[in-house]
C-alpha cells in the first residue's frame, strides 16, 4: 500500500535526447508526486511536483506526466545535457499526512556529451 | 537565505554507541521530518517533528529518537548502534508540515 516502484535503475542517453523516468504507486489516498534530483555528496532537491487534478505539468525542460487511473507518473528531461546527469527520485505522500514522503529507489541518468 | 543545515558532515562510531545529529531548518520553516538513505536507495521516512512535538514516525525501532527546540532546530538520537545504521541521514524542512520538503545536504554516518 505504501510502495513506490520506480524504473529503470539507470539510464544512458546522449546529450541532447529526451530522458524519460517512470513510477507507479500503490496507494490511491497520495496526493502529492514530487521528483528530487540528487548529486553524489548532496541531499535531494526539489525539481517539479504535481497534484492528481491536472495530467501534466512543465517547467523549463522537466515535464511530469500524471496518469491517476493507472497510477503511475513519470518526468521527462527535454534536451538532455551532461549536467542533468546526477540521481532521480521520485517521491508521494498524503497531504493529510504532510511530510511523510514515499520514495521510489532512485534512477541513476548519465548524460554523454 | 540559508537553507537547511545538517551537523556534522561524517561520523564515525562503533556498534552500541549512541550518536546525536543536528539540524536546522530553512528560515522561515517550523517542520523538520528525518529521513535514512542507505547506499544506492531511496530516503526512508524515520519521523517528522512540528510544535516540538513527533507527529508521524516511520517503521524505525525506538532507537531512533528525536527532539525539536523552540527555535525549530531539531536532534536524531541512535542509540545501540548497528552496522545497518550506517546510512547518510537527510533532514528536511517545511512550513507547517505542507509540502514542498527542502533537504539539507546530510551527516554520512559510518559504523564500524
Amino acid at each position: 500500500q505504501q510502495q513506490v516502484k520506480q524504473s529503470p535503475q539507470s539510464l544512458i542517453v546522449q546529450k541532447g535526447g529526451i530522458s524519460i523516468i517512470n513510477c507507479a504507486y500503490e496507494n490511491t489516498a497520495f496526493d502529492y508526486f514530487p521528483w528530487y534530483q540528487q548529486f553524489p555528496g548532496k541531499g535531494p532537491a526539489l525539481l517539479i511536483a504535481i497534484r492528481p487534478d491536472v495530467s501534466e505539468k512543465k517547467e523549463g525542460r522537466f515535464t511530469i506526466s500524471f496518469n491517476k487511473s493507472a497510477k503511475q507518473f513519470s518526468l521527462h528531461i527535454m534536451d538532455s545535457q551532461p549536467g542533468d546527469s546526477a540521481t532521480y527520485f521520485c517521491a508521494a505522500s498524503r497531504e493529510r499526512e504532510g511530510g511523510k514522503l514515499i520514495f521510489g529507489q532512485g534512477t541513476e541518468l548519465s548524460v554523454k556529451p | 537565505d540559508a537553507g537547511v543545515t545538517q551537523s556534522p558532515t561524517h561520523l564515525i562510531k562503533t556498534r552500541g554507541q549512541q550518536v546525536t545529529l543536528r539540524c536546522s531548518p530553512k528560515s522561515g520553516h517550523d517542520t523538520v521530518s528525518w529521513y535514512q538513505q542507505a547506499l544506492g536507495q531511496g530516503p526512508q521516512f524515520i519521523f517528522q517533528y512540528y510544535e516540538e512535538e513527533e507527529r508521524q514516525r516511520g517503521n524505525f525501532p525506538d532507537r531512533f529518537s528525536g527532539h525539536q527546540f523552540p527555535n525549530y532546530s531539531s536532534e536524531l538520537n541512535v542509540n545501540a548502534l548497528l552496522l545497518g545504521d550506517s546510512a547518510l541521514y537527510l533532514c528536511a524542512s517545511s512550513f507547517g508540515s505542507r509540502e514542498p520538503q527542502h533537504f539539507g545536504d546530510g551527516t554520512r554516518l559510518s559504523i564500524l
